[in-house]
């Protein structure tokens, strides 16, 4: 069953705490993206991998990190730095430029 | 302020009528897509038209670009309960591999 796979489903974390946010694709994707989505808003893109060992930053990186050491999986840390982290996470992937496939998300509460 | 943007932000409808969405963006792009999202879901892709195409048809979707007006419309012809979800489209921007959501369309569609 191919797809896209994001845990958890809900992420509950202490303020100050970094957390770890898990997105893996078995499409055989090169390409791999994070978004943040808060209510009634679109997404916008947090970083993004072309390749692996290889990512960029996106529109709103600042408090973020991720890592692509696999072609598989693409881990996205929200720091302590991040103000606002409570949020919709999604993860995507694609393989041309173009359509990309998205995860089911991970709410995360930070209180 | 995000390239793309919807319009309206939210649409009732009855079962069987015709729903039509609206999006406007601000640069060149190469192509244009329109994806949907299903409350608390990860986004799926409908369908992508190319800057140099005026209008594509996927099933009971009908998408029509105007480059010159740098617009685009979503038209989802007898509609169901199931289409309820909003919808988002998304324009590269000249740079392929980062899309820019709008901030979508809260379609209803009543039973």
């Amino acid at each position: 069953d191919g797809g896209i796979t994001q845990s958890p489903k809900y992420l509950f974390r202490k303020e100050g705490q970094n957390v770890t946010l898990s997105c893996e694709q078995n499409l055989n994707h090169d390409a791999m993206y994070w978004y943040r989505q808060d209510p009634g808003q679109g997404l916008r893109l947090i970083y993004y991998s072309q390749i692996v060992n290889d990512f960029q930053k996106g529109d709103i990186a600042e408090g973020y990190s991720v890592s692509r050491e696999k072609k598989e999986s693409f881990p996205l840390t929200v720091t302590s730095a991040q103000k606002n982290p409570t949020a919709f996470y999604l993860c995507a992937s694609s393989m041309t430029p173009y359509e990309q496939y998205f995860g089911p998300g991970t709410r995360l509460t930070v209180t | 302020s995000q390239q793309g943007e919807e319009d309206p932000q939210a649409l009732s409808i009855q079962e069987g009528e015709n729903a039509t969405m609206n999006c406007s963006y601000k640069t060149s792009i190469n192509n244009l897509q329109w994806y949907r999202q299903n409350s608390g879901r990860g986004l799926v892709h409908l369908i992508l038209i190319r800057s140099n195409e005026r209008e594509k048809h996927s099933g009971r979707l009908r998408v029509t670009l105007d480059t010159s007006k740098k617009s685009s419309s979503l038209l989802i012809t007898a509609s169901r309960a199931a289409d309820t979800a909003s919808y988002f489209c998304a324009t590269d921007a000249g740079s392929s591999y980062k899309l820019i959501f709008g901030s979508g369309t809260r379609l209803l569609v009543r039973p």
